[in-house]
């Protein structure tokens, strides 16, 4: 079956640090985004991909960055890890159907400490 | 500006009744598109429903029933004939035309008492 995956499902974190979260899903969708999700805010968007090579800046994207250098994958990096960067991390991601419904990964339990 | 705003932070429904869930949407795109996720405690994010702007008929599945009041803005959720497995939060999202991201609301919490 297809399906979407994120490793890790927890980290804990220096501040400074770089991180990176994976993201791949064999659904053969050209869509894929990145949320955090924080009490109180509901899913943020992070960065999306709409295909390979393709990548965009969401609502929130300071201090965070993805390549897309094929259709499976979308690496989350977070270039310098800060304490306001611990959050619950979500990959997503979407087919051309009509409903253009995302289909999300696990989460990623990211803590910066 | 926010796009989709969920009022109720939390909410508690006995055992099979039924519970509506609010969300507004702000757009000026005349063909979008709303979504309902539900997230259990386990943490994973569950599609249960979607109405498009141009459909005909309020959209349902099973126990789940978008009341999609287009002059108003509003998409609100009924589930009827709530089970405790219902215990979860509910977000809104909307997706406009020609766009494949969405803009979730804060989220409602909805908590089924025995």
């Amino acid at each position: 079956d297809a399906e979407i995956t994120q490793s890790p499902r927890h980290k804990i974190t220096e501040t400074g640090r770089q991180v990176t979260l994976a993201c791949h899903q064999t659904w053969n969708h050209n869509n894929m985004f990145w949320y955090r999700q924080d009490l109180g805010h509901g899913l943020r968007l992070i960065h999306y991909s709409y295909g390979v090579h393709d990548t965009n800046k969401g609502e929130v994207s300071d201090g965070y960055s993805v390549s897309r250098s094929n259709t499976e994958d979308l690496p989350l990096t977070l270039e310098s890890a800060a304490s306001s960067q611990t959050s619950v991390y979500f990959c997503a991601s979407s087919d051309s159907s009509r409903t253009y419904e995302q289909y999300f990964g696990p989460g990623t339990r990211l803590t910066v400490t | 500006a926010q796009k989709i705003t969920q009022t109720q932070p939390g909410m508690f429904v006995q055992e099979k009744e039924a519970v509506t869930l609010d969300c507004t949407y702000d757009t000026s795109d005349p063909s979008y598109g709303l979504f309902w996720y539900k997230q259990p405690s386990s943490g994973e994010m569950i599609f249960l429903i979607y109405q498009g702007s141009y459909d005909q008929q309020n959209a349902t599945e099973g126990r789940y029933s978008l009341n999609f009041q287009k002059a108003r803005k509003s998409a609100n959720l009924v589930i009827s004939a709530s089970q405790l497995g219902d215990s979860a939060m509910y977000f809104c999202a909307m997706r406009e035309f020609n766009d494949y991201k969405l803009s979730f609301g804060a989220g409602t919490t909805v908590t089924v008492r025995a």
